[in-house]
């Protein structure tokens, strides 16, 4: 299995332009995740999918932020507009959800740089 | 407070000795997560745990859900071992919460 894939591993971007992340889930699992590193508050959950459904956003810092999940292997996280506190590695994540009992495998995330 | 705390944040050790990284909650939590980040940058679950003890080769982590309070130990340490160590509690929903890590090196 190629695990967790994202694209692109490395964006750079100008302020207020929009950005778009993606991320292929490992086949077959059924929850996604997309998480946010900074050096000042470490790893963040923005917000998980069930089954394609979005169960929490509470994470998402604001209505620039937004997330789609169209199908079991498919998600993307869009920013619009960017702004340089952004600046963020992104990570998603994936699991197969078997009752409470999980593992998430990581993708390699995607170091996003707004100037 | 921080619903997740660490201890400590950094540790050094010499390649062989054995290493306890801590994490104390404070929630109610419906499983706990020891993951490993790499310099570069990639993240590893090493563990998935809500009771007793687990053993991965030289790796050991213990949950004890009374006092909320989790361990994880390294024995005979290596310097492959250097990375930083994430305690995630998830609430009893999908939802993790993060720890702030502990960055490990281990010298030769």
């Amino acid at each position: 299995d190629a695990g967790v894939i994202q694209s692109p591993r490395h964006e750079v971007t100008e302020m207020g332009q929009e950005v778009t992340l993606r991320c292929k889930p490992i086949s077959g699992h059924n929850s996604l995740f997309w998480y946010r590193q900074t050096m000042m508050r470490g790893l963040e959950l923005l917000i998980y999918f069930n089954n394609n459904v979005p169960i929490d956003d509470s994470g998402m810092p604001e209505d620039r932020f937004s997330a789609k999940m169209p199908n079991a292997s498919f998600s993307t996280l869009k920013i619009q507009p960017s702004e340089p506190r952004d600046s963020a590695v992104y990570f998603c994540a994936s699991s197969l959800a078997v009752g409470q009992v999980y593992e998430q495998y990581f993708g390699p995330g995607t170091r996003l740089t707004v100037t | 407070k921080n619903e997740v705390e660490q201890s400590p944040q950094n540790l050094t050790a010499q390649e062989g000795e054995f290493i306890t990284i801590n994490c104390s909650y404070s929630v109610g939590i419906s499983a706990l997560h020891w993951l490993q980040q790499h310099p570069g940058g990639g993240i590893v679950s090493l563990f998935m745990l809500s009771s007793g003890k687990k053993k991965h080769g030289r790796l050991i982590a213990t949950i004890n859900i009374q006092e909320k309070h989790s361990s994880l130990h390294i024995t005979a340490s290596h310097p492959r071992d250097s990375a930083v160590y994430i305690c995630a509690v998830a609430l009893n929903t999908d939802k993790l919460i993060f720890g702030t890590g502990t960055r490990l090196q281990v010298f030769p």
